[in-house]
């Protein structure tokens, strides 16, 4: 079983949707969670930490579910440089474990 | 913010040749780097995790011989593809965490090398 399971998509949603992506995660004792930004031909920068009160950046939202073993990222009124592969990273022990990444489109 | 650079950002070489490919954590110590490759359209893939002042730990299915891990000081490790083909061809990302700080810090990615063999 993998370590990460993320929904490739692709998402395609219009400018100033709400889209939301989700990653499950196998280890109950992963401690720590992120989510990564990466445009085309780039490398991942990060967006934000995961925490399981939920933490909120602008219009991006991220919480975590211990109980159910997943992490989402939620981004409100979607702007055209939302566009990009988003990668969710779950740590267990020493080791970073990453989701495949969700490619997100935002439509004018 | 921990700042992680990675040199060159591209590469293009003949089949046969070896390319080094330099890791820096510039503001921290890194006793542990990790080197991944991404192919077009694909997920990151961990190659190998490099721990300073001994033997890189290989992923399954890497070729330890054919992708040569040093890192030889806090700051410094380095991935050399020795005799490359064009199926090596790929993006080469190396990324490093500031153990100085908590648990819960985050992975920090170089800007990556795009290497071509023709």
């Amino acid at each position: 079983r993998k370590e990460v399971e993320q929904d490739p998509g692709p998402f395609n949603v219009p400018e100033g949707a709400t889209v939301a992506f989700n990653c499950t995660y196998s280890n109950s004792a992963s401690q720590s969670f992120f989510w990564y930004r990466q445009d085309c031909r780039k490398e991942p920068k990060l967006l934000m930490s995961v925490y399981s009160s939920g933490n909120e950046d602008g219009r991006f939202t991220a919480q975590l579910n211990r109980a159910s073993q997943y992490i989402s990222l939620l981004i409100r009124d979607s702007k055209l440089s939302d566009s990009a592969t988003y990668l969710c990273a779950v740590v267990t022990g020493n080791q970073f474990y990453f989701g495949t990444g969700t490619s997100l489109t935002v439509i004018p | 913010g921990a700042v992680v650079s990675q040199h060159p950002s591209w590469v293009i070489c003949k089949s046969g040749t070896s390319v080094k490919i330099e890791c820096r954590s510039l503001d921290f110590q890194a006793t542990t780097m990790f080197w991944y490759r991404q192919f077009p359209k694909q997920s990151l893939m961990l190659m190998a995790t490099s721990n300073e002042g001994s033997k890189a730990t290989y992923e399954q299915g890497v070729e330890k011989d054919k992708f040569l891990i040093n890192h030889a000081s806090l700051t410094l490790s380095t991935l050399t593809v020795t005799s490359a083909h064009p199926e090596d061809s790929s993006f080469y990302i190396c990324s490093a965490r500031d153990f100085r700080q908590a648990e819960s810090s985050p992975l920090h990615f170089g800007n990556g090398t795009r290497l071509t063999v023709t």
